[in-house]
Order: C-alpha cells, then structure tokens, then sequence
C-alpha cells in the first residue's frame, strides 16, 4: 500500500541551529500539506502546494521557516533558525488532488522536533 | 487558529458501549467534515467524513451526525472496542483546503 514518507522521524537541535524534514507524497497525488502538531493539540496547517506553486501559506511563520516542492513531487520544509516553541511533530500529507475535490489527505509519520 | 472545537477532551468507554465526540465549528463555509483516528506514533488516518447535504452518514459501527443550522457534528462509535483505543480528531474545511482540526479526543475503551 502506498504511504507518505517522511524523514527523518525524530530530531533534536539546540535552539538558533537550522532543520530541515523531507516528505515523499503518495506517487501521482498534485497537493502537499505540511502541518504541525503541538504536543495534545490538533494538527496546524502551515502550507499547501498544488503541484510544485504554493497556494495557501497564511500560517507559515515565513521569518523563519521556508517551504519548497521544486518538481512537483517531494517536498522540504525549513526552519532556520529554530526556538524553543518549535518543538512539535511536523507532519506531512497527500492527496490526489486538493482544490475543488473532496479528495482523502493521506498523512505520513511525522518528525518529531525537539528543540533544546 | 482555533475554529473547531472538540469535546471531551478525554473520553474512558467500557467495551460494547457507545462513544460520542462532539464538534463545532464558525466558519459557515466549511463543506467538508472529516473525522481522524491517531495512533501514538503515526500520522492521522481518516475514519469517516461528511458533506453538509446529509445530516447522518454511517460506516460500520462509525457514524457522523450533522447540524447545520447548530454548526455542529458529532461522531458516534457503537460497540466500542479496545482497538478503538486512540486520539479521534475531527476537522473542517471548504474543497479540503485550510483544513482545521479539532484538539483531539482521547478515547480509551477498557475490556
């Protein structure tokens, strides 16, 4: 079955470094989400591509965290530099297509981010 | 941020009963109201979801029930299982864009 892979699943920095987590969609699915997931609270949309163009980045706090899909097909996402309130897990999804469609969001793992 | 509120947070079943988590939402432009099961560990997985031009849709022993003129949805576990044991989010959004979620309730059903 087909899934949406994320890496890496965990990782812990010291607060002003820089992070960087990869997302692989499922094969042929055009939108990309990634969210954030506070610890006991519901995932937060952070930025939704169509294809390789950005169409919803309200919530992306774009001072220090910068998301790309340069072909169309996987993802990363940035945070430079990282505070202590970014600690959270970074999830990423797929669907086959988002705008217009009531297409199921596919959720990968998650990264685990531990800033210290 | 927070347009979607869930209730309870926490919720403890025996097994064979009926598990009720409780949602409401602002935006009357939400059309699109899915509802997520979470494992610890994994990423969220859809359960079940419902447009607003039916007021019930069941699958299994899942059911959604929907309130437009209250702004609100429900979703109903019958014949709760162990297995059912996890966080249960449910979300809102308009064509699955800007999806809000819920905060989570955590279900625990005991044998």
């Amino acid at each position: 079955e087909a899934e949406v892979a994320q890496s890496p699943r965990y990782k812990i920095t010291e607060k002003s470094q820089a992070v960087a987590f990869w997302c692989d969609p499922i094969s042929g699915h055009a939108t990309l989400y990634w969210y954030r997931q506070i610890l006991g609270q519901g995932p937060e949309l952070l930025v939704q591509f169509q294809d390789e163009s950005v169409v919803d980045d309200s919530q992306l706090p774009k001072d220090r965290f910068s998301a790309e899909r340069l072909k169309g097909v996987d993802s990363t996402l940035k945070i430079q530099p990282a505070e202590l309130g970014d600690s959270a897990m970074y999830l990423c999804a797929s669907s086959l297509r988002g705008t217009g469609a009531y297409n199921e969001q596919f959720f990968g793992p998650g990264t685990r981010l531990t800033v210290l | 941020q927070q347009q979607v509120k869930q209730s309870p947070q926490s919720l403890i079943v025996q097994k064979g009963g009926i598990s009720i988590i409780n949602c409401a939402y602002e935006n009357t432009a939400f059309d699109y109201f899915p509802w997520y099961q979470q494992f610890p560990g994994k990423g969220p997985a859809l359960l079940i979801a419902i447009r607003p031009d039916v007021s019930e849709k069941k699958e299994g022993r899942f059911t959604i029930s929907f309130n437009k003129s209250a702004k609100q949805f429900s979703l109903h576990i019958m014949d709760s299982q162990p297995g059912d044991s996890a966080t249960y989010f449910c979300a809102a959004g308009h064509n699955n864009n800007d999806m809000r979620f819920g905060a989570g309730t955590r279900l625990t059903v005991k044998p």
